[in-house]
């Protein structure tokens, strides 16, 4: 079975500046997908940034980068100039497909954002 | 388009009480889903739907079951309420196959059930 590792419970960033949030995944699978999800104080969940296995490319999404290595098994986001709206959960999440329906998700990062 | 919607939002429920958690979507997707959200635990699957009349297990399914009668409702059925039942519910609906893969998953607003 797929899991999903977000190995920091909670962290802090500065207004106007860079944070790195890390997650790792467990699969034999070769094509499979991988989000972040934001969940804000209002519970709703936000997709913020997708990535498909089979790009090299690392997806974009304005202030939202991420970093994936498939060799290592790791998909980390990058969020740049942070700004109080940012301050939220964070769910990394994994999705394989074909007979696998399901995402599965981390146990999800605090993040919060300091004026 | 309103997506997912889920009701109520809030709940309180006494031990050994029944509810049925709602959950519509109008975007015509095949898949529906029920996760429950407990701290630092992270999104647990109780159970799926591929389409109408088709449901199976997810990770958690114990205390509840399903029926999804048609594409657009996916209610959740609590029998015999326990403490360990608080939690966050969350429903959510895909396109299938590959499309999940490349929109992921649109969610309701969740439901919030407290089990006293």
């Amino acid at each position: 079975a797929q899991t999903v590792t977000q190995s920091q419970p909670e962290m802090s960033v500065q207004e106007a500046e860079t944070v790195t949030l890390s997650c790792t995944y467990d699969t034999s699978e070769s094509n499979y997908y991988l989000f972040w999800y934001k969940q804000p104080p209002s519970r709703q969940m936000i997709l913020v940034i997708r990535q498909e296995a089979y790009k090299q490319q690392n997806a974009t999404e304005n202030r939202f980068s991420v970093n994936f290595q498939k060799a290592a098994k790791s998909f980390s986001l990058k969020i740049s100039d942070s700004q109080l709206g940012d301050t939220a959960m964070y769910f990394c999440a994994f999705y394989q497909g074909g007979s696998n329906y399901k995402l599965t998700f981390g146990k999800g990062t605090l993040l919060t954002v300091n004026p | 388009n309103a997506g997912v919607t889920q009701t109520p939002k809030f709940r309180i429920l006494k031990i050994g009480q029944s509810m049925t958690l709602q959950c519509t979507q109008d975007m015509n997707h095949n898949y529906m889903y029920w996760y429950r959200q407990d701290p630092g635990m992270g999104l647990k699957l109780i159970y799926y739907s591929v389409g109408a009349g088709i449901t199976d297990k997810g990770e958690v399914p114990n205390g509840y079951n399903v029926s999804r009668s048609t594409t657009e409702d996916f209610p959740l059925r609590l029998e015999l309420a326990a403490p360990s039942q608080t939690s966050v519910y969350f429903c959510a609906s895909s396109l299938q196959g590959t499309a999940t893969g490349l929109y992921g998953y649109t969610f309701g607003s969740g439901t919030r059930l407290t089990v006293v």
